[in-house]
């Protein structure tokens, strides 16, 4: 088993640029979940995805959309990219819900210029 | 808004020596876990507490909650070199959707 997988792992974006992050995994859990993670700062969810077929904003959604693909793969997609924006992304999933021990993807560094 | 905050911010150690995190939150909480982030990796799971527990044991580690005064601990006992990471709580409350909300964290330096 991979877990929980991450594509790219870094990324450089000029202003205004638009990517998409993708994750996967091959637990088959319900839920997953995109945070970025600050220098100094924990992490902070910016969605999720609660089964199937449902997303809902977390606690920084601005400027990020989100697409739960299939049971196993959901994307971030970044449609203007801001300085501000410059973070590691985690994806992450468990079982069932939020309170439930999430796995966490490697990790994808962006840097916006 | 973090709901976890880890107090120390920094704590350096030697190895042999036990290292105690703290983490205070704010709201009531249905369970509490411990994740442990190495350097330019992910986070990976370490303990979870339930409300109704208040002390959990798991290999070295050893956690408690007080939920009376909205705090927990993670002890690591006879650290070790490879026990350098940053250490994070996160609660869940059970009433904000599928949250888990993550304090800032404790960095741990373990000297060999």
């Amino acid at each position: 088993n991979a877990g929980v997988t991450q594509t790219p792992k870094f990324q450089v974006l000029k202003t205004g640029q638009s990517m998409t992050l993708q994750c996967a995994q091959d637990m088959n859990h319900n839920s997953m979940y995109w945070y970025r993670q600050d220098p100094g700062m924990g992490l902070r969810l910016i969605y999720y995805s609660a089964s199937e077929g449902t997303t809902d904003k977390g606690e920084v959604p601005n400027g990020y959309n989100v697409s739960r693909l299939n049971k196993r793969e959901f994307s971030l997609r970044l449609e203007s990219a801001a300085p501000s924006q410059t973070s590691v992304y985690f994806c992450a999933s468990s079982e069932n819900r939020g309170r439930e021990t999430q796995y966490f993807g490697p990790g994808t560094r962006l840097l916006v210029l | 808004s973090q709901q976890g905050e880890e107090d120390p911010q920094a704590l350096s150690i030697q190895e042999g020596e036990n290292a105690t995190m703290n983490c205070s939150y704010k709201t009531s909480i249905n369970n509490l876990q411990w994740y442990r982030q190495n350097s330019g990796r992910g986070l990976v799971h370490l303990i979870l507490i339930r409300s109704n527990e208040r002390e959990k044991h798991s290999g070295r580690l050893r956690v408690t909650l007080d939920t009376s005064k909205k705090s927990s601990s993670l002890l690591i006992t006879a650290s070790r070199a490879a026990d350098t990471a940053s250490y994070f709580c996160a609660t869940y409350s059970g009433n904000a959707g599928n949250m888990l909300t993550f304090g800032g964290g404790t960095r741990l330096m373990v000297k060999p």
